[in-house]
């Protein structure tokens, strides 16, 4: 089975700065999607940006953009501009261009500091 | 924006009940999910659902566990006899057809609680 990892329990950023949360994964498979979600606290997870393997261009969405490592099997998400609202938990997910199910990470709890 | 609703947010239930934690997905979505997260733990796929059957479900999925679309708008998750480890949040999800690369939304989940 697929298996993603977030070695970064915690961070933490200045509002204004930029942050890089990590994210690798294991897989066989050619291709595949990846996705990173926020979860507020006692709140739904939302989708914040996505990437298909098959596309060599890494994808952004405003202030949020990954940096897609094919390779390496790494896909980092790059915060810019923090705000006080970015505070959440974010997670990691990878999907099977054939099964329907999600593999999610541990997440990583981000703080914003005023 | 359509969302997923889940209810309860939150079920406190006696070992050895049965439990149906209900979620309505987004009208126009066709595969559904639900997936649980035990505290401190990543969120872990249990079942997906479509056109009215099981598509794909995990090893945690056993026979304790069964899905159902009672109607057009429901899809519930009944745990038969619940345990102390089955305390966890259940997020339920859709996700409507077409491309792979289409997200899966999430309800803002049922913390449940066995006592």
């Amino acid at each position: 089975a697929q298996t993603v990892t977030q070695s970064q329990p915690e961070m933490s950023v200045q509002e204004a700065e930029t942050v890089t949360l990590s994210c690798t994964y294991d897989t066989s498979e050619s291709d595949y999607y990846l996705f990173w979600y926020k979860q507020p606290p006692s709140r739904q997870m939302i989708l914040v940006i996505r990437q298909e393997a098959y596309k060599q261009q890494n994808a952004t969405e405003n202030r949020f953009s990954v940096n897609f490592q094919k390779a390496a099997k790494s896909f980092s998400l790059k915060i810019s501009d923090s705000q006080l609202g970015d505070a959440a938990m974010y997670f990691c997910a990878y999907r099977s261009a054939i099964g329907n199910q999600f593999y999610f990470g541990t997440g990583t709890s981000l703080t914003v500091i005023p | 924006e359509p969302e997923v609703t889940q209810t309860p947010s939150h079920q406190v239930t006696q070992m050895g009940q049965e439990v149906i934690l209900r979620c309505v997905p987004i009208s126009n979505h066709l595969y559904f999910y639900w997936y649980r997260q035990i505290l401190g733990q990543k969120v872990e796929f249990l079942v997906s659902f479509y056109n009215n059957e099981i598509s794909e479900k995990s090893e945690i999925f056993d026979d304790q566990f069964s899905v159902e679309r009672p109607d057009g708008s429901n899809f519930t998750l009944k745990i038969r006899s619940t345990k102390l480890e089955d305390s966890a949040m259940y997020f339920c999800a859709s996700s409507g057809q077409g491309a792979r690369n289409q997200p899966q939304h999430f309800g803002d989940g049922t913390r449940l609680s066995i006592l």
